[in-house]
């Protein structure tokens, strides 16, 4: 296991719901991410955190809003979802400086209706 | 555009034979590169690393060789195992203290 847990694993959910995404990391890490993952496209880049400040939003549309309480924990609220948002949300964490890798949790592939 | 892309899409190998993967990118900033591998149902994992003051490192049974003259990087995997099997992504930070720039993936299928 990489030390980075995601829950849902699976979520499936209709356009008009509210849900949201957790990660958690056990790696003393001090930055956190949100990586859209759809097929046969790269890895993007959603949203950054650096000691909890949130240092990058990544032109992401406001249906998707996270929070990061601590630099543990790290979620992605969802609403008024489309179709097309349908991926694998992977989240990630590192040691901020240059050149840490990222270590990545399983994801949560999410559908919706 | 700064961009990393792979050459092959898809890379299909007899098992025992050697592997190689390649990426390009494009941004002359980034001094830091990794290879990922994700297994189906997983996030990726960490392969190897690479920083731009060397152009190539060993690891068990993986080797990644890094030309900065054309941007080139590359994924050798030696005596490919049906476990290798897998999309494997490079990554750079062109230069960020945070960010990473992943390639689109080349999915390796090991024949048995």
């Amino acid at each position: 296991e990489t030390g980075v847990t995601q829950t849902p694993r699976h979520l499936v959910m209709g356009m008009t719901n509210k849900k949201s995404l957790k990660c958690e990391q056990h790696l003393g890490h001090n930055a956190m991410y949100w990586y859209k993952q759809s097929a046969k496209k790269p890895l993007e880049l959603m949203f950054v955190y650096n000691f909890k400040e949130q240092t990058e939003n990544n032109s992401v549309p406001s249906r998707f809003s996270p929070e990061c309480p601590n630099s543990s924990h790290l979620f992605l609220h969802l609403h008024t979802l489309q179709p097309e948002d349908s991926a694998l949300y992977l989240c990630a964490s590192s040691q901020a400086g240059q050149g840490n890798e990222q270590f990545f949790g399983p994801g949560t592939r999410l559908t919706v209706l | 555009g700064e961009s990393v892309g792979l050459h092959l899409p898809t890379l299909s190998v007899q098992e025992g034979d050697n592997s190689i993967i390649n990426c390009a990118y494009s941004n002359s900033a980034s001094d830091y590169f990794i290879w990922y591998k994700q297994e189906s149902g997983k996030g990726p994992q960490f392969i190897i690393d690479i920083r731009s003051n060397m152009d190539k490192r060993q690891g068990q049974r993986v080797t990644v060789l890094l030309n900065k003259t054309v941007k080139h990087l590359s994924l050798q995997i030696a005596a490919t195992q049906p476990g290798d099997s897998a999309v494997y992504f490079c990554a750079e930070t062109g230069g960020s203290n945070y960010k990473l720039t992943f390639g689109k993936g080349t999915l390796l299928t090991v024949n048995p």
